[in-house]
Protein backbone atom coordinates (compact mmCIF):
# COMPACT_ATOMS: atom_id res chain seq x y z
CA UNK A 1 0.00 0.00 0.00
CA UNK A 2 1.59 3.79 -1.30
CA UNK A 3 0.96 6.30 1.67
CA UNK A 4 1.03 9.83 0.70
CA UNK A 5 3.21 11.58 -1.31
CA UNK A 6 3.38 15.80 -2.15
CA UNK A 7 5.54 17.25 -4.48
CA UNK A 8 8.02 19.30 -4.67
CA UNK A 9 9.53 18.99 -0.68
CA UNK A 10 10.47 22.83 -0.82
CA UNK A 11 9.58 25.47 -3.09
CA UNK A 12 11.13 29.12 -2.66
CA UNK A 13 8.93 31.69 -4.51
CA UNK A 14 8.93 35.56 -4.66
CA UNK A 15 6.21 38.02 -3.56
CA UNK A 16 3.44 38.12 -6.17
CA UNK A 17 4.40 34.70 -8.53
CA UNK A 18 2.04 31.63 -8.36
CA UNK A 19 3.09 28.32 -7.32
CA UNK A 20 1.05 24.74 -8.01
CA UNK A 21 2.08 21.68 -5.15
CA UNK A 22 0.63 18.30 -5.94
CA UNK A 23 -0.39 15.59 -4.10
CA UNK A 24 -0.90 11.62 -4.79
CA UNK A 25 -3.36 9.87 -2.52
CA UNK A 26 -2.91 6.84 -0.62
CA UNK A 27 -4.14 3.70 -2.61
CA UNK A 28 -7.52 3.76 -2.38
CA UNK A 29 -8.43 6.90 -1.07
CA UNK A 30 -11.13 8.87 -3.04
CA UNK A 31 -10.61 11.95 -1.19
CA UNK A 32 -8.13 14.76 -0.41
CA UNK A 33 -7.87 17.44 1.72
CA UNK A 34 -5.14 20.63 1.85
CA UNK A 35 -4.08 22.27 4.95
CA UNK A 36 -1.46 25.22 5.67
CA UNK A 37 0.92 24.71 8.94
CA UNK A 38 2.67 28.07 9.99
CA UNK A 39 5.73 27.61 11.90
CA UNK A 40 5.03 26.96 15.62
CA UNK A 41 1.25 26.09 14.90
CA UNK A 42 -1.23 23.53 14.26
CA UNK A 43 -2.45 22.61 10.35
CA UNK A 44 -5.05 25.09 9.43
CA UNK A 45 -7.88 23.47 6.79
CA UNK A 46 -7.95 25.35 3.20
CA UNK A 47 -9.89 22.98 1.51
CA UNK A 48 -11.17 18.94 0.14
CA UNK A 49 -11.64 17.68 -3.21
CA UNK A 50 -14.04 14.36 -3.80
CA UNK A 51 -14.31 12.66 -6.41
CA UNK A 52 -12.62 15.99 -8.45
CA UNK A 53 -15.36 17.78 -6.42
CA UNK A 54 -14.18 20.84 -4.32
CA UNK A 55 -16.51 19.47 -0.81
CA UNK A 56 -15.73 22.31 1.68
CA UNK A 57 -13.15 24.60 1.91
CA UNK A 58 -11.74 26.20 5.27
CA UNK A 59 -11.18 30.19 5.59
CA UNK A 60 -8.82 31.38 2.65
CA UNK A 61 -9.09 32.96 0.02
CA UNK A 62 -10.19 32.53 -3.76
CA UNK A 63 -6.28 33.06 -4.69
CA UNK A 64 -5.88 29.22 -2.83
CA UNK A 65 -7.55 26.75 -5.54
CA UNK A 66 -7.25 23.12 -5.92
CA UNK A 67 -8.16 20.64 -8.49
CA UNK A 68 -8.44 16.70 -8.21
CA UNK A 69 -7.78 14.28 -11.09
CA UNK A 70 -9.72 11.29 -12.04
CA UNK A 71 -6.94 9.32 -10.54
CA UNK A 72 -7.73 10.99 -7.45
CA UNK A 73 -4.27 12.78 -7.40
CA UNK A 74 -4.53 16.80 -6.64
CA UNK A 75 -3.23 20.14 -7.07
CA UNK A 76 -3.35 22.94 -4.64
CA UNK A 77 -2.80 26.26 -6.88
CA UNK A 78 -1.88 30.01 -5.39
CA UNK A 79 -1.56 32.90 -6.63
CA UNK A 80 -0.28 36.23 -5.98
CA UNK A 81 2.10 34.90 -3.73
CA UNK A 82 2.27 36.77 -0.09
CA UNK A 83 4.84 36.49 2.97
CA UNK A 84 2.48 35.30 4.94
CA UNK A 85 2.02 32.44 2.56
CA UNK A 86 5.10 30.78 3.87
CA UNK A 87 4.24 27.47 5.26
CA UNK A 88 3.81 23.87 5.02
CA UNK A 89 1.46 22.79 3.01
CA UNK A 90 0.07 19.36 3.50
CA UNK A 91 -2.43 16.75 1.71
CA UNK A 92 -4.51 14.55 3.71
CA UNK A 93 -6.19 11.25 2.07
CA UNK A 94 -8.82 9.23 3.31
CA UNK A 95 -11.68 7.68 1.88
CA UNK A 96 -15.03 9.66 1.38
CA UNK A 97 -18.49 7.39 1.68
CA UNK A 98 -17.61 6.46 4.89
CA UNK A 99 -17.38 8.49 8.14
CA UNK A 100 -15.37 5.87 10.07
CA UNK A 101 -12.28 6.63 7.41
CA UNK A 102 -9.54 8.62 9.03
CA UNK A 103 -7.14 11.30 7.25
CA UNK A 104 -3.51 10.32 6.40
CA UNK A 105 -1.10 13.30 6.00
CA UNK A 106 1.44 13.50 3.48
CA UNK A 107 5.11 14.48 4.44
CA UNK A 108 4.21 18.15 2.99
CA UNK A 109 5.32 20.89 1.08
CA UNK A 110 7.36 23.64 2.78
CA UNK A 111 7.35 26.95 0.97
CA UNK A 112 9.21 30.52 1.68
CA UNK A 113 7.83 33.08 0.00
CA UNK A 114 10.85 35.86 -0.06
CA UNK B 1 -11.83 31.44 15.86
CA UNK B 2 -10.01 28.80 17.51
CA UNK B 3 -12.13 25.64 18.14
CA UNK B 4 -9.48 23.45 20.21
CA UNK B 5 -7.31 24.83 22.72
CA UNK B 6 -4.56 22.44 23.79
CA UNK B 7 -2.50 22.53 26.56
CA UNK B 8 0.17 22.93 27.81
CA UNK B 9 2.44 24.18 24.94
CA UNK B 10 5.19 21.96 25.82
CA UNK B 11 6.03 19.44 27.80
CA UNK B 12 9.52 18.37 29.56
CA UNK B 13 9.37 14.64 31.09
CA UNK B 14 11.93 12.27 32.06
CA UNK B 15 12.31 8.72 30.29
CA UNK B 16 9.37 5.99 31.83
CA UNK B 17 7.23 9.04 32.76
CA UNK B 18 3.47 9.85 31.50
CA UNK B 19 2.72 12.92 29.99
CA UNK B 20 -0.60 14.31 29.75
CA UNK B 21 -1.68 16.81 27.23
CA UNK B 22 -5.11 18.04 27.24
CA UNK B 23 -7.58 19.63 24.53
CA UNK B 24 -10.89 21.28 24.99
CA UNK B 25 -13.45 21.97 22.28
CA UNK B 26 -16.17 24.40 21.82
CA UNK B 27 -18.53 22.98 18.79
CA UNK B 28 -20.88 19.95 20.30
CA UNK B 29 -21.50 19.01 16.73
CA UNK B 30 -17.75 17.64 16.69
CA UNK B 31 -17.85 13.67 17.56
CA UNK B 32 -14.12 12.50 15.97
CA UNK B 33 -11.32 13.33 17.91
CA UNK B 34 -7.80 12.29 16.96
CA UNK B 35 -4.60 12.69 17.77
CA UNK B 36 -1.54 13.32 15.72
CA UNK B 37 2.43 13.04 16.06
CA UNK B 38 4.52 15.16 14.11
CA UNK B 39 8.69 15.28 14.16
CA UNK B 40 10.65 17.88 12.76
CA UNK B 41 9.85 17.90 8.41
CA UNK B 42 7.56 15.28 8.64
CA UNK B 43 3.45 15.35 8.14
CA UNK B 44 1.70 14.71 11.20
CA UNK B 45 0.76 11.06 11.85
CA UNK B 46 -2.34 9.59 12.97
CA UNK B 47 -1.83 8.11 16.69
CA UNK B 48 -5.26 6.89 17.97
CA UNK B 49 -8.47 8.40 17.74
CA UNK B 50 -11.88 8.23 19.74
CA UNK B 51 -15.41 9.07 19.07
CA UNK B 52 -17.58 10.97 22.11
CA UNK B 53 -19.69 6.94 22.34
CA UNK B 54 -16.62 6.22 24.95
CA UNK B 55 -14.87 7.29 27.75
CA UNK B 56 -11.39 6.18 27.43
CA UNK B 57 -9.29 4.33 24.49
CA UNK B 58 -6.10 2.53 24.98
CA UNK B 59 -3.44 1.57 22.35
CA UNK B 60 0.07 0.41 23.05
CA UNK B 61 0.93 3.05 25.45
CA UNK B 62 -1.37 5.76 24.15
CA UNK B 63 -4.72 6.12 25.92
CA UNK B 64 -6.90 9.00 24.79
CA UNK B 65 -9.63 9.73 27.99
CA UNK B 66 -12.85 11.59 27.23
CA UNK B 67 -14.72 13.72 28.80
CA UNK B 68 -17.82 14.67 26.69
CA UNK B 69 -20.14 16.40 29.65
CA UNK B 70 -16.59 18.86 30.17
CA UNK B 71 -16.32 18.64 26.42
CA UNK B 72 -12.42 17.59 27.23
CA UNK B 73 -9.86 15.20 26.16
CA UNK B 74 -6.73 14.26 26.91
CA UNK B 75 -3.67 12.17 25.76
CA UNK B 76 -1.51 9.87 27.73
CA UNK B 77 1.24 8.53 27.09
CA UNK B 78 2.38 5.63 29.33
CA UNK B 79 6.05 4.71 29.93
CA UNK B 80 7.43 7.17 27.66
CA UNK B 81 10.03 7.16 25.72
CA UNK B 82 13.05 9.35 24.44
CA UNK B 83 11.86 8.66 20.80
CA UNK B 84 8.40 9.80 21.67
CA UNK B 85 9.74 13.12 21.84
CA UNK B 86 7.86 15.29 19.34
CA UNK B 87 4.98 17.88 19.04
CA UNK B 88 1.38 16.18 19.34
CA UNK B 89 -1.70 17.89 18.37
CA UNK B 90 -5.01 17.28 18.89
CA UNK B 91 -7.80 17.21 16.44
CA UNK B 92 -11.84 17.72 15.82
CA UNK B 93 -14.32 16.76 13.28
CA UNK B 94 -17.71 16.27 12.42
CA UNK B 95 -17.01 12.86 11.09
CA UNK B 96 -13.54 11.17 10.32
CA UNK B 97 -13.25 12.27 6.73
CA UNK B 98 -14.17 15.67 7.56
CA UNK B 99 -12.41 18.79 7.93
CA UNK B 100 -9.74 18.73 10.82
CA UNK B 101 -9.83 21.47 13.60
CA UNK B 102 -6.35 21.26 15.17
CA UNK B 103 -5.37 22.33 18.51
CA UNK B 104 -2.01 24.52 18.87
CA UNK B 105 0.18 22.06 19.89
CA UNK B 106 2.40 20.66 22.20
CA UNK B 107 6.14 20.01 22.12
CA UNK B 108 7.24 17.09 24.31
CA UNK B 109 10.88 16.01 25.72
CA UNK B 110 11.41 12.97 26.77
CA UNK B 111 14.48 13.31 28.58
CA UNK B 112 16.77 9.83 29.13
Amino acid sequence: ETGVTQSPTHLIKTRGQQVTLRCSSQSGHNTVSWYQQALGQGPQFIFQYYREEENGRGNFPPRFSGLQFPNYSSELNVNALELDDSALYLCASSFGGSSYNEQFFGPGTRLTVL
Amino acid sequence: QQQVKQSPQSLIVQKGGIPIINCAYENTAFDYFPWYQQFPGKGPALLIAIRPDVSEKKEGRFTISFNKSAKQFSLHIMDSQPGDSATYFCAASKSAGNMLTFGGGTRLMVKP
